[in-house]
């Protein structure tokens, strides 16, 4: 248990769905991040929070929506998405955002069908 | 562009003998630098951190730096079936972490 709590675990949803991902960190992070792991590809960093602000997005498109609530809670909206957006989406917390380490969740396994 | 580049491999090596895995990275003002394990079908696991220049030994692990070459590496000694994983290095300074595409280390029982 890394303290970083990821649902649902697996997700298959159809390209004209919406559903959301969920993250809740217990470790008193005051950063939060949503990254994308496809296969044969490094980590993409996509949304990074800190202190509930959201302090960067890296070209992510629009179907794609985050919201961070509190410290300790992050979502991402999924809407009319691509079946190239299937992959394992993670969350991860910090103490800050730069110069300490990540913990990640357990991802969420997405399929787009 | 930051980048933190590894070999994809696969590394392999046999029950026992010392895996080395390599990482460079593009940025000069990179401060710190960590270490990942991350399993088949799961998250990332923080395994080991470094800031300073040299060696910093954790049990069987020991990470090395050298900022002068832009140069990380990790350490496995004593190579069990358990260590067979994708290792991912990761560097940060004033921005949140880079990660490199990861090796993939298969300890041959």
């Amino acid at each position: 248990e890394t303290g970083v709590t990821q649902t649902p675990r697996h997700l298959v949803m159809g390209m004209t769905n919406k559903k959301s991902l969920k993250c809740e960190q217990h470790l008193g992070h005051n950063a939060m991040y949503w990254y994308k792991q496809s296969a044969k590809k490094p980590l993409e960093l996509m949304f990074v929070y800190n202190f509930k602000e959201q302090t960067e997005n890296n070209s992510v498109p629009s179907r794609f929506s985050p919201e961070c609530p509190n410290s300790s809670h992050l979502f991402l909206h999924l809407h009319t998405l691509q079946p190239e957006d299937s992959a394992l989406y993670l969350c991860a917390s910090s103490q800050d955002w730069v110069n300490t380490e990540a913990f990640f969740g357990q991802g969420t396994r997405l399929t787009v069908v | 562009q930051k980048e933190v580049e590894q070999n994809s491999g696969p590394l392999s090596v046999p029950e026992g003998a010392i895996a080395s895995l390599n990482c460079t990275y593009s940025d000069r003002g990179s401060q710190s630098f960590f270490w990942y394990r991350q399993y088949s079908g799961k998250s990332p696991e923080l395994i080991m951190f470094i800031y300073s220049n040299g060696d910093k030994e954790d049990g069987r692990f020991t990470a090395q730096l050298n900022k002068a070459s832009q140069y990380v590496s990790l350490l496995i000694r004593d190579s069990q079936p358990s260590d067979s994983a994708t290792y991912l290095c990761a560097v940060n300074s004033d921005t949140p972490l880079v990660f490199g595409k990861g090796t993939r280390l298969s300890v041959i029982a």
